[in-house]
């Protein structure tokens, strides 16, 4: 069974820059989430999807950042215009269902450097 | 407030030995779920396991043992014969089945396991 795929893995901008990031989740799980992992931090939940509807945004900077999932399935993450502090890794990770209390699996990350 | 610490920044051990990652949950809930993830250079996350509240069963899997004590809040994993392929970051998490807490994860405990 595929796990989840992201791209890219690398990313590296100009700050006040736009950037995107795509995730696809492994087939059949309802739920998919973005984090956030600063280096030497636990990931940080930026906003969780059941289907293509959102559960969960309240740590996400709406300012700036953005996310659609359409048609349940894949999604997407923007960042409209970046700042130094969004240097990151960005982890997508999905699951069958709830979210909260079930395992979640985890894609590679994009690295995002904004210099 | 939920609440993840995983106190220990860097463990270093020779290969073969034992190790053990502590980790300290902070919850006011009743019923919570506490997990723990491997993250290697890759960079993937990858779920190793997860306990309920309400079952303090210790479990073994393998060279991997969990140590679950609510009189403690504590959630410690231990390695036992270490290998140099155990060498990663381990996070711990919280996930609460109530109000809008969210799927918490500490700051990580990376382990280096040296030949």
């Amino acid at each position: 069974e595929a796990g989840v795929a992201q791209s890219p893995r690398y990313k590296i901008i100009e700050k006040r820059q736009s950037v995107a990031f795509w995730c696809n989740p492994i087939s059949g799980h309802a739920t998919l989430y973005w984090y956030q992992q600063i280096l030497g931090q636990g990931p940080k939940l930026l906003i969780q999807f059941q289907n293509n509807g959102v559960v969960d945004d309240s740590q996400l900077p709406k300012d700036r950042f953005s996310a659609e999932r359409l048609k349940g399935v894949d999604s997407t993450l923007k960042i409209q215009p970046a700042k130094l502090e969004d240097s990151a890794v960005y982890l997508c990770a999905s699951s069958l269902a709830g979210g909260r209390v079930v395992p979640q699996y985890f894609g590679p990350g994009t690295r995002l450097t904004v210099l | 407030a939920q609440k993840v610490t995983q106190a220990q920044t860097e463990i270093s051990v020779v290969e073969k030995e034992d190790v053990t990652l502590d980790c300290v949950y902070e919850t006011r809930d009743t019923t919570y779920y506490l997990f723990w993830y491997k993250q290697p250079p890759s960079g993937e996350l990858v779920f190793l396991i997860r306990r309920n509240s309400f079952d303090e069963q210790n479990e073994i899997s393998g060279r991997y043992s969990w140590n679950f004590q609510k009189s403690t809040s504590s959630f410690n994993f231990t390695i036992t014969a270490s290998q140099v392929v155990d060498s990663a970051v381990y996070f711990c998490a919280l996930g609460s089945t109530s109000g809008t807490y969210k799927y918490i994860f500490g700051t990580g405990t990376r382990l280096k396991v040296l030949a």
